[in-house]
């Protein structure tokens, strides 16, 4: 079993206002993901880092920045929300094999 | 374009039946294959994965079936019960299509509702 936690799994929060999702694991593995899902579309993937201060971006362009100073942490940031930002972001690591194991998401709403 | 997709939207078995789940894919650098459910408001959890070497594998009541020459897979979950009713999503990766990072490419997903 994974052992994956974001937080806050709920945030509504106001245009400009800056946020981060919070992504951790407790597996030592060494790549994480950041998804991006909307309602009734395929999940993309917007960030991955192979490690301690490794990151890259993913298919999707996002303007969210991510940051790995720790093995275990993962979180993502978005310095100025906007409407379109409105989405479930879902966060996930990969170990041995290729299964990717995923946390509950947060769902982000922008006003 | 879309290199991973599931065409049916929705599926509604009755419980105890089959359930036959498809996906398609364009990419033949594609060679690890996965399974997804998700319910609402909740991360996708893994099911079960084929390895392109493989045509089929089996867990419990979950079966896949990979046809390679077709770029086909589906998942066979039998007997369906209510509990199985989610979203399933179809994945694929290559480390020949994206590297070391094993990213994964998600098809759009199908809803599956299992009746009582």
């Amino acid at each position: 079993e994974a052992d994956i936690y974001q937080t806050p799994r709920y945030l509504v929060i106001g245009t400009g206002k800056k946020i981060t999702l919070e992504c951790s694991q407790t597996m030592g593995h060494d790549k994480m993901y950041w998804y991006q899902q909307d309602p009734g579309m395929e999940l993309h993937l917007i960030h991955y880092s192979y490690g301690v201060n490794s990151t890259e971006k993913g298919d999707l362009s996002s303007e969210s920045t991510v940051s790995r100073i720790r093995t275990e942490h993962f979180p993502l940031t978005l310095e100025s929300a906007r409407p379109s930002h409105t989405s479930q972001y879902l966060c996930a690591s990969k170990g041995y094999y290729n299964e990717q194991f995923f946390g509950p998401g947060t769902r982000l709403t922008v006003l | 374009d879309q290199q991973v997709k599931q065409n049916s939207p929705s599926l509604s078995v009755q419980e105890g039946r089959i359930s036959i789940l498809n996906c398609d894919y364009t990419n033949s650098m594609f060679d690890y294959f996965l399974w997804y459910k998700k319910y609402p408001a909740e991360g996708p959890t893994f099911l079960i994965s084929i390895s392109s070497i493989k045509d089929k594998n089996e867990d419990g009541r979950f079966t896949v079936f990979l046809n390679k020459s077709a770029k086909h897979l589906s998942l066979h979950i039998v007997p369906s019960q209510p509990g199985d009713s989610a979203v399933y999503f179809c994945a694929a990766s290559g480390f020949a299509y994206g590297g070391a990072t094993n990213k994964l490419i998600f098809g759009t997903g199908t809803l599956l509702a299992v009746q009582p």
